[in-house]
């Protein structure tokens, strides 16, 4: 059983498009977070849900937007793709806010050509 | 200076042997620390916290000196499957009580 999955693993796009990955988890966590990894694999947080609400929200640019329409659901949208956009992005989530563990998903690999 | 540092390595290690490294946090508040294991295009895995008076799970061993500001990861009698980039993490309190990744160590085990 997967705990943490995300779709697409691979995306592959021309940079200006607007494309979105998406994540579920089935652990009945309260929290879900997106983070992006990039060439360097330096993993930093981008986003943060508790409960379907907004925790956390680094310093991204607006072309991305995260929604989540329940708690075992977060999506990420991204317009107007850029090359430095490519990188892993990594859903993960956990029991609570604030929780040691977190739970990540497999990654989605995003090219901007 | 980053939040979290480590040396990236990699550590070359011969099978059996033993290996130590270290990771500096710049937040004295920080409230929580832990090793996440990362293996080559895979996810990250939570290895084990690390708590004020060191704690040990099997081979590995964490120790934690708030005075310095590092944690530390040993692992003993190192196995092929040892081999994987291990991320420190650092829960330093901030709004939402978000965890900051080191940038890795990279440790290769060989036969």
């Amino acid at each position: 059983d997967t705990a943490v999955s995300q779709t697409p693993k691979y995306l592959v796009t021309q940079m200006g498009n607007d494309k979105s990955i998406k994540c579920e988890q089935n652990l009945g966590h309260d929290t879900m977070y997106w983070y992006k990894q990039d060439s360097k694999k330096f993993l930093k947080i981008m986003f943060s849900y508790n409960n379907k609400e907004l925790i956390i929200n680094e310093t991204v640019p607006n072309r991305f937007s995260p929604k989540s329409p329940d708690k075992a659901h977060l999506n990420l949208h991204i317009n107007s793709l850029e090359l430095g956009d490519s990188a892993v992005y990594f859903c993960a989530s956990s029991y609570r806010q604030g929780a040691s563990t977190q739970y990540f998903g497999p990654g989605t690999r995003l090219t901007v050509l | 200076r980053k939040e979290v540092e480590q040396d990236p390595g990699p550590f070359n290690v011969p099978e059996g042997a033993t290996v130590a490294f270290n990771c500096t946090y710049s937040n004295s508040a920080s409230q929580s620390f832990f090793w996440y294991r990362q293996d080559c295009r895979k996810e990250p895995k939570l290895l084990m916290s690390v708590y004020s008076s060191g704690n040990e799970d099997g081979r590995f061993t964490a120790q934690l000196n708030r005075a310095s500001q590092y944690i530390s990861l040993l692992i003993r009698d190192s196995k092929l499957s040892d081999s994987a980039t291990y991320l420190c993490v650092v829960n330093m309190g901030a709004a939402g009580n978000k965890l900051t990744f080191g940038g890795g160590t990279r440790v290769l085990v060989k036969p």
